[in-house]
């Protein structure tokens, strides 16, 4: 029973322009929201995280957004650069879980 | 500061063979885990250990087995290789377990296939 979905595996965008990757829970005792990187032959590596207690969290050119009522955020990237290129994987855990739920992942294709 | 390292990066095993997947950490974190990535699936959690001496299991350990003699050390175990456990896996390390609030940091992940 997968808690944490990203529906599309794949995206393609053109450089410097936004990129909208999309993640879907069930689980409503989920309270913290991450989103980790991939690239081929390497290990996740953490990107940017919200708290239910926020709608919207900001680093640089990646923003998450959270919709608690929807259970879904979205990760923006803003502008796309070609080294964006890779898999990014939206997870979620609830208080005192010692456990990440993954989705599936979201390949995104960066084009020059 | 090398991270989390893994050990060996490929492997190919006969079913029923038994291996030791190393994973070792330089960070000094209290909690250690244990996934295996299947082809288009999300990362699933095998086993994980809150501390030295102290493990558990997470949502697919059958057929695994670990231990936590050290604090940087986590290897994991399998006894019988089935063609089922074909996949890539990942350690992984965090300060603290306390749900997500501690960012986990990954090793490069060991890719293993079952002939």
């Amino acid at each position: 029973d997968q808690q944490v979905k990203q529906n599309s595996p794949s995206l393609s965008v053109q450089e410097g322009r936004i990129s909208i990757l999309n993640c879907d829970y069930t689980n409503s005792m989920f309270d913290y929201f991450l989103w980790y990187k991939k690239y081929p032959a390497e290990g996740p590596t953490f990107l940017i995280s919200i708290s239910s207690i926020k709608d919207k969290n900001e680093d640089g050119r990646f923003t998450v957004f959270l919709n608690k009522s929807a259970k879904h955020l979205s990760l923006h990237i803003v502008p796309s650069q070609p080294g964006d290129s890779a898999v990014y994987f939206c997870a979620a855990s609830g208080p005192y879980d010692y456990k990440l739920s993954f989705g599936a992942g979201t390949t995104v294709t960066v084009r020059a | 500061n090398a991270g989390v390292t893994q050990t060996p990066k490929f492997r190919i095993l006969k079913i029923g063979q038994s291996m030791t997947l190393q994973c070792a950490q330089d960070m000094n974190h209290n909690y250690m885990y244990w996934y295996r990535q299947d082809p288009g699936m999300g990362l699933k959690l095998i086993y994980y250990s809150v501390g030295a001496g102290i493990t558990d299991k997470g949502e697919v350990p059958n057929g695994y087995n670990v231990s936590r003699s050290t604090t940087e050390d986590f290897p994991l175990r399998l006894e019988l290789a089935a063609p089922s456990q074909t996949s890539v896996y990942f350690c992984a390390s965090s300060y603290s377990g306390t749900g997500g609030y501690n960012e986990q940091f990954f090793g490069p992940g060991t890719r293993l296939t079952v002939l």
